[in-house]
């Protein structure tokens, strides 16, 4: 069964540093998403990205984060510079269409010291 | 009120009983529902979709209430292997797709 990648599992960084995570979603899917998941709280929307531009972005999507399809596989975030508060799960996920099912990647830990 | 709202839970079972799951949504515009399971520290996982007609998958049913916005879903004879969060997942499309997860609701399945 196809699956969402994602990469690094884990990722340690000091704060203000800048850090890139990379996900390759399912290959005949259009759409793809960033979530973060806090330890302990819920999984929060960061931003939608279809057509090669953004399609919905969060109040926490602001301008230290960007994203990217630089080719026709990868799809990456990126954190400009890192605070202590962006440590957490960050998860990638695809669908074929908008409404249809996303399918998540097994997340990027992201711990920011 | 928040967009998405779940049962706080935990809910504590034995095995073989039948539990429910309950959600409300705020937004009338939204547009699909789903169930995910998310175990300790894992990616969130398809359940199911969730249809006005409901829908039935094995032990587990899923049913959406639009007037309502209410959405359940309702598993049979659980397993200690239904042991995780449940989270209520709803799509809006707002010119472009966002997607709101409950705080999702936590099951313990005892033997």
């Amino acid at each position: 069964e196809p699956e969402v990648t994602q990469t690094p599992s884990h990722q340690v960084t000091q704060m203000g540093q800048e850090v890139i995570l990379r996900c390759v979603p399912i290959s005949n899917h259009l759409y793809f998403y960033w979530y973060r998941q806090i330890l302990g709280q819920k999984v929060e929307f960061l931003v939608s990205f279809y057509n090669n531009e953004i399609s919905e972005k969060s109040e926490i999507f602001d301008d230290q984060f960007s994203v990217e399809r630089p080719d026709g596989s990868n799809f990456t975030l990126k954190i400009r510079s890192t605070k202590l508060e962006d440590s957490a799960m960050y998860f990638c996920a695809s669908s074929e269409w908008g409404r249809e099912p996303q399918h998540f990647g097994d997340g990027t830990r992201l711990s920011i010291l | 009120r928040k967009e998405v709202e779940q049962d706080p839970g935990p809910f504590n079972v034995p095995e073989g009983a039948t539990v429910a799951f309950n959600c409300t949504y705020s937004n009338s515009a939204s547009q699909s529902f789903f169930w995910y399971r998310q175990d300790c520290r894992k990616e969130p996982k398809l359940l199911m979709s969730v249809y006005s007609s409901g829908n039935e998958d094995g032990r587990f049913t899923a049913q959406l209430n639009r007037a309502s916005q209410y959405i359940s879903l309702l598993i049979r004879d659980s397993k200690l292997s239904d042991s995780a969060t449940y989270l209520c997942v709803v799509n809006t499309n707002t010119g472009g797709f966002k997607t709101i997860f409950g705080a999702g609701t936590r099951l313990f399945v005892k033997a």
